[in-house]
């Protein structure tokens, strides 16, 4: 089985931009979770979409968002970009529910300039 | 707030020796807990998990015990090899958040040959 693709895996923009990230998640998987990874924070949870419905959020701001379409694959989006926006967007995929475990995709570098 | 903690930023053992890896948490709320295993560039791995019915799981190499009195989860690697170099992160979910993950800062393991 194919895992989680993630594109593009890098990207460089500049401030006031905005972004968009992909995820493909494992065949079969309808849940999708992102997160964002800096040297400072660490892992932190941005949101969770399930049947094309965002069913978990994190506490970030307005700018990020994201949605599901109907093959369960996912994008977000940054808007407005800032320079703490630079980190490592890690997408991960599970069944379905808080018992099954998340794999994630190799994630998308982004740098914003 | 930091409700998971890994408190040792990084651990050195010995190739053949135990590697024990710990983590603390704070919510009364989670009930189910996760390890990964992060090289660099790439996304986190599963290792394993637990649920808060048990106070141990094994998985070939891998045990992790849970102490629930003491919100303490510890990762035995037995025996250590060198591959096993890496990030360990461990993340705790509960029923009420599917999707969502809270991880710890990580711990770097180095397992000398």
């Amino acid at each position: 089985k194919a895992g989680v693709t993630q594109t593009p895996r890098y990207l460089i923009k500049t401030r006031g931009q905005q972004v968009t990230l992909s995820c493909s998640p494992i065949s079969g998987h309808r849940s999708v979770s992102w997160y964002q990874q800096t040297p400072g924070q660490g892992l932190q949870f941005l949101f969770e979409y399930f049947s094309e419905t965002q069913r978990n959020k994190g506490n970030f701001p307005g700018r990020f968002s994201g949605r599901q379409f109907s093959n369960s694959r996912s994008e977000m989006n940054v808007s407005t970009l800032e320079l703490g926006d630079s980190a490592l967007y890690l997408c991960a995929s599970s069944l379905a529910g808080p018992r099954n475990e998340q794999f994630f995709g190799p994630g998308t570098r982004l740098t914003v300039l | 707030d930091q409700q998971v903690k890994q408190n040792s930023p990084s651990l050195s053992v010995q190739e053949g020796r135990i590697s024990i890896l710990n983590c603390d948490y704070t919510n009364s709320m989670f009930d189910y807990f996760l390890w990964y295993k992060k090289y660099p560039a790439e996304g986190p791995t599963f290792l394993i998990s637990i649920s808060s019915i048990k106070d141990k799981n094994e998985d070939g190499r891998f045990t992790v015990f849970l102490n629930k009195s003491a919100k303490h989860l510890s990762l035995h690697i037995v025996p250590s090899q060198p591959g096993d170099s890496a990030v360990y992160f461990c993340a705790a979910t509960s029923s009420g958040n599917t999707g969502k993950l809270i991880f710890g800062q990580g711990t770097t393991l180095q397992v000398k040959p």
